[in-house]
């Protein structure tokens, strides 16, 4: 199986930063790579998918980027509802993997 | 609107069974593939199975491999997850979710995602 990495685990941060967070596959996935937001108690959420591409609705402060096997996703000025975990997947085998999940707290 | 309601979940013991279902509506079910994903208390998300449009193409993870089987019904815009000797470890929240395709091969990624069900395997 493809093994999906994310970096960091958690991070603090505050309203108004920019925040990175990375995602290393094991293997090149090309651009076959997705992000999700989780907030507590809720279902997870698409935010970008094909690496780079913003779904329908979600702000555009959101931004996504890389190929082959890093990548990253960027808050540019976090907001109070951007408090939550994020997971990358890959789906370019279909044995889905995700990673292990950033949990992106306040400061 | 797009949605997906699962059910099924519940308190189950070691080696038993458990059918979870997946109702949607809002689309043209028969049209999507689906997917089974997991997450235990606390955890991360881990993907459980797929099944194509038509069930031409299956897939589970290694995990659950033997003990669970996906199937759907495109006139009932049902999904299915029937899992057998649960184990410990089966303990999670399902929740099934709708592939979207990007038009090439293997661009897909999961939207929506339902509620999600809990499972709770203990003696």
């Amino acid at each position: 199986d493809i093994q999906m990495t994310q970096s960091p685990s958690s991070l603090s941060a505050s309203v108004g930063d920019r925040v990175t967070i990375t995602c290393r596959a094991s293997q090149s996935i090309s651009s076959y790579l997705n992000w999700y937001q989780q907030k507590p108690g809720k279902a997870p959420k698409l935010l970008i998918y094909a690496a780079s591409s913003l779904q329908s609705g979600v702000p555009s402060r959101f931004s996504g980027s890389g190929s082959g096997t890093d990548f990253t996703l960027t808050i540019s000025s976090l907001q109070p509802e951007d408090f939550a975990t994020y997971y990358c997947q890959q789906s370019y085998s279909t044995s889905i993997t995700f990673g292990q999940g950033t949990r992106l707290e306040i400061k | 609107e797009v949605q997906l309601v699962e059910s099924g979940g519940g308190l189950v013991k070691p080696g038993g069974s458990l059918r979870l279902s997946c109702a949607a509506s809002g689309f043209t079910f028969s049209s999507y593939s689906m997917n089974w994903v997991r997450q235990a208390p606390g955890k991360g998300l881990e993907w459980v199975s797929s099944i194509s449009s038509s069930s031409s193409y299956i897939y589970y993870a290694d995990s659950v491999k033997g003990r669970f089987t996906i199937s759907r019904d495109n006139a009932k815009n049902s999904l299915y997850l029937q899992m057998n000797s649960l184990r410990a470890e089966d303990t999670a929240v399902y929740y099934c979710a709708r592939v979207v395709l990007g038009g090439y091969a293997p661009a897909n990624w999961f939207d929506p995602w339902g509620q999600g069900t809990l499972v709770t395997v203990s003696s």
